[in-house]
């Protein structure tokens, strides 16, 4: 079974440009979470997607948004990027959104803002 | 509010020593779980294992075991004879029966196991 693919997996981008970072999950998995990884802040849950719709989303400004489509691929798009923005995104699906679930991340794409 | 703290930040342990990650959670919730991820280099979480708030059981799987403890609030990992592929971040997370799969993460341990 394939894992959780994340692309792209590298990303450089400047200040003020915009960035939209794709997921697929594993087969058979509808929920899909975002995190964003810095060494200063650590591991940041960002939101969740079940079912095409939002169903939780962490403390960031609207600025980062997400979507998902009806085959449970996701996608994550990040406006005005600024220079605190630079990161490793990370990808997690489950079977359902269900807290007891395991979640399988994927490798990450690691964004760095100039 | 919900917090996990993993106080230790780097640990360096010599191949065959033990070593044990610690983990303390806070939650107000009585229904919760707990997981424990670990990062190797190449940035990919993995899943090693997770515990209900309902189970205080220890658990051990090879070289690994877990020991909960509510009446501390902790959740630490012992590994046994350590080697040199155990070196990576290991994180310690808490999720909450109504929050779907929102983890709080600790801001993991990096394991140097030196051969």
């Amino acid at each position: 079974k394939a894992g959780v693919t994340q692309t792209p997996r590298y990303l450089i981008k400047t200040r003020g440009q915009q960035v939209t970072l794709s997921c697929s999950p594993i087969s058979g998995h509808r929920s899909v979470s975002w995190y964003q990884q810095t060494p200063g802040q650590g591991l940041q849950f960002l939101f969740e997607y079940f079912s095409e719709t939002q169903r939780n989303k962490g403390n960031f400004p609207g600025r980062f948004s997400g979507r998902q489509f009806s085959n449970s691929r996701s996608e994550m798009n990040v406006s005005t990027l600024e220079l605190g923005d630079s990161a490793l995104y990370l990808c997690a699906s489950s079977l359902a959104s269900a807290s007891y679930n395991e979640q399988f991340f994927g490798p990450g794409t690691r964004l760095t803002v100039l | 509010a919900q917090k996990v703290t993993q106080a230790q930040t780097e640990i360096s342990v010599v191949e065959k020593e033990d070593v044990t990650l610690d983990c303390v959670y806070e939650t107000r919730d009585t229904t919760y779980y707990l997981f424990w991820y670990k990062q190797p280099p190449s940035g990919e979480l993995v899943f090693l294992i997770r515990r209900n708030s309902f189970d205080e059981q220890n658990e051990i799987s090879g070289r690994y075991s877990w020991n909960f403890q509510k009446s501390t609030s902790s959740f630490n990992f012992t590994i046994t004879a350590s080697q040199v592929v155990d070196s990576a971040v290991y994180f310690c997370a808490l999720s909450l029966r109504d929050t779907g799969n929102q983890f709080y993460f600790g801001t993991g341990t990096s394991l140097t196991v030196i051969p």
